[in-house]
């Protein structure tokens, strides 16, 4: 079993939808959670980060953690053209792991 | 702020050449890391340094080596490149010392071995 899981996509969504993009995790030890953003030819760029269970909120994004379910999920209200890209979630064990992402495509 | 930087962006190798890749964060970071990015793998860290001073290896060290040349500079060289040290590699840094802490990405090398 990978250590952090994501379905490769691509998830397609219209313009103006809720896009959610999902991550699970196989350490019941870790303690943070990272969401990075990644256009293609381009680097990772940190969109999110969140500790405790629950929702974060920062803009169109928000974040939801629930640790017993071992589950990180990123929603992205009203989505965009620009916000197609490859979204990474990471995971902090005793080591930041990454999925191999999701790539988003956000159509007019 | 320039954040992270790095040097150069593309590099062709012949197999059996060496490099050394440069980079450089200007945020006062104390930690330092080095991962390579291949299609279907995601991000595997190579080496990181922790603090000025220490290096450790990551998950796909074998083939590299690295100097925290001081707490600005993190190099990664590349004795005998091989074809399978194809690939696009990042440079990051982070604010805390440690592997769990949200890290800051430069814009990448891309380098091909033939």
């Amino acid at each position: 079993q990978k250590e952090v899981e994501q379905n490769s996509g691509p998830l397609s969504v219209p313009e103006g939808a809720i896009a959610s993009l999902n991550c699970t995790y196989s350490d019941r030890g870790s303690q943070s959670f990272f969401w990075y953003r990644q256009y293609s030819g381009k680097s990772p760029e940190l969109i999110m980060f969140i500790y405790s269970n629950g929702d974060k909120e920062d803009g169109r994004f928000t974040a939801q953690l629930n640790k017993a379910s071992q589950y990180v999920s990123l929603l992205i209200r009203d989505s965009q053209p620009s916000d197609s890209a490859t979204y990474l979630c990471a995971v902090n064990t005793d080591k930041l792991i990454f999925g191999t992402g999701t790539r988003l495509q956000v159509f007019p | 702020n320039a954040g992270v930087t790095q040097t150069p962006k593309f590099q062709v190798l012949k197999t059996g050449q060496s490099m050394t890749l440069q980079c450089a964060q200007d945020m006062n970071h104390n930690s330092m890391y080095w991962y390579r990015q291949d299609p279907g793998m995601g991000l595997r860290l190579i080496y990181y340094s922790a603090s000025e001073g220490t290096t450790d290896k990551g998950e796909v060290p074998n083939g590299y080596n690295v100097s925290r040349l001081n707490k600005r500079e993190f190099s990664l060289r590349l004795e005998s490149a091989a074809p399978s040290q194809t690939s696009v590699y990042f440079c990051a840094s982070s604010t805390a010392s440690g592997l769990g802490y949200e890290q800051y990405f430069g814009p990448g090398t891309r380098l091909t071995v033939t």
